[in-house]
């Protein structure tokens, strides 16, 4: 069965710095990956996807993750941080089953962005 | 239009209520999804709804009763509720490809606050 796990329950970066999420797959096939940002009390917001070609996917808002198949990671990465940023990140991985696109979430990072 | 709105926003009832979570999405979309999320948990797939059908039941209890009137809405009947059911649900929907469904992106809504008492 696939899993998704995200090594860093917390992150704790200043304005300005430099952000990275770390995310590990296990998947039997070619994995289909996302990741999603959720503000506090709100639905998740998609961030960027990788299905195929170039490794490295552009997303919303600055984020870009690179997708590693030797590494079975998909890291997400932001140069520099805003305070708006703050929030819990996930990852996830696509699989077709019955019906419709089943994801399996990692467990989150919460991210804090000090002033 | 990337919208899935979601009504009511918060919801209080008691174990003995009977109440229902409205979603609803004019994307076109024909996979519809229940999550259930614990504080500080990822979602947790409740139902997916594949062309108003039923297709997947994570083996959620009865008291929980999905319902897909139609393509555009998606509807979660709560009877009979615990105090461990308070959650936030959020609704999701997507395209759906048949074989290219792994791709598809889940569109969420900003979820309902639930409170069992």
């Amino acid at each position: 069965a696939q899993s998704v796990t995200q090594p860093d329950i917390h992150i704790t970066v200043s304005e300005g710095a430099s952000l990275e999420l770390r995310c590990n797959y296990s998947y039997g096939a070619t994995p289909y990956l996302f990741w999603y940002v959720q503000s506090p009390g709100q639905g998740l917001q998609l961030l960027l996807k990788y299905f195929s070609g170039d490794t490295l996917v552009q997303g919303i808002k600055g984020f870009e993750a690179e997708f590693k198949r030797s590494q079975s990671s998909f890291n997400l990465r932001k140069p520099s941080v805003h305070w708006s940023d703050a929030a819990e990140y996930f990852c996830a991985v696509g699989d077709k089953k019955a019906a419709g696109n089943k994801l399996t979430f990692g467990g989150g990072t919460r991210v804090l962005v000090k002033p | 239009d990337t919208e899935v709105t979601q009504t009511p926003k918060h919801l209080v009832m008691g174990m003995t209520n009977k109440k229902s979570l409205k979603c609803e999405q004019h994307m076109g979309h024909r996979a519809m999804y229940w999550y259930k999320q614990k504080a500080k948990k990822p979602p947790e797939l409740m139902f997916v709804y594949s062309y108003e059908k039923l297709s997947i039941n994570e083996s959620v209890p009865s008291r929980f009763s999905p319902e897909c009137p139609n393509s555009s809405l998606l509807n979660l009947h709560l009877h009979a509720l615990q105090p461990e059911d308070s959650a936030l649900y959020l609704c999701a929907s997507s395209q759906e490809r048949g074989a290219q469904a792994s791709t598809d992106t889940q569109y969420f809504g900003p979820g309902t606050r639930l409170t069992v008492l």
